[in-house]
């Protein structure tokens, strides 16, 4: 069965440092690989997707996201995190369905 | 920019009463979804919906649950008898294709006593 895991649960950090929070998933197939972002008080918003192509995919805000197929990575980056970036971060995947498999999400704290 | 939205934002219920979940897509999507995340758990999908029927279901959406879309705009998820367990954040998504990108509203919280 698909699988999504965050190993990081929770991650604090100062303003400017850089960000990496992991997320791999289990399934044998062609998957299409989501970032969502919630932050406090609003909705799931998406940061970035891949669906194929060049593996290092670009989204909002200027976070980025590098699929790494041999290692069934998919770990977003951000240079340096701005307070406005605390959040919860959700990494998921389609697989042969439309149905989205969540990790269980990496809260992000960003201290001024 | 057109958003997912969902009612109510709070609902309290007592056990083994009916809820009805409502949620106004994206005016021009096609597919819709329901996922819930219990507290301090994942966001688990629970069924997909497509040309008025469901495409697909997790275990979790037993015959206590169902989905509807009664008119051009309105999807609503109805739980027949609801149970302690069924606390949690419900949230709608819906998208233009299968397999694009699916916009969530922004969440009806349940809370069965």
């Amino acid at each position: 069965a698909q699988s999504v895991s965050q190993h990081n649960h929770h991650v604090i950090l100062s303003e400017a440092a850089s960000l990496e929070l992991g997320c791999n998933y289990s399934y044998g197939g062609t998957v299409n690989l989501f970032w969502y972002v919630q932050y406090p008080g609003q909705h799931l918003q998406l940061l970035l997707k891949y669906f194929s192509g060049d593996p290092l995919v670009k989204g909002i805000k200027g976070f980025e996201a590098e699929f790494i197929k041999s290692k069934f990575s998919f770990n977003l980056r951000k240079p340096s995190v701005q307070w406005s970036d605390t959040a919860e971060y959700f990494c998921a995947v389609t697989g042969n369905t439309d149905k989205l498999i969540f990790g269980t999400g990496t809260r992000l704290q960003v201290f001024p | 920019e057109p958003e997912v939205t969902q009612t109510p934002s709070h609902q309290v219920t007592q056990m083994g009463q009916e809820v009805i979940l409502r949620c106004v897509p994206i005016s021009n999507h096609l597919y819709f979804y329901w996922y819930r995340q219990i507290l301090g758990q994942k966001v688990e999908f629970l069924v997909s919906f497509y040309n008025n029927e469901i495409s697909e279901k997790s275990e979790i959406f037993d015959d206590q649950f169902s989905v509807e879309r009664p008119d051009g705009s309105n999807f609503t998820l109805k739980i027949r008898s609801t149970k302690l367990e069924d606390s949690a954040m419900y949230f709608c998504a819906s998208s233009e294709s299968s397999s694009g990108t699916q916009y969530f509203g922004p969440g009806t919280r349940l809370l069965v006593l």
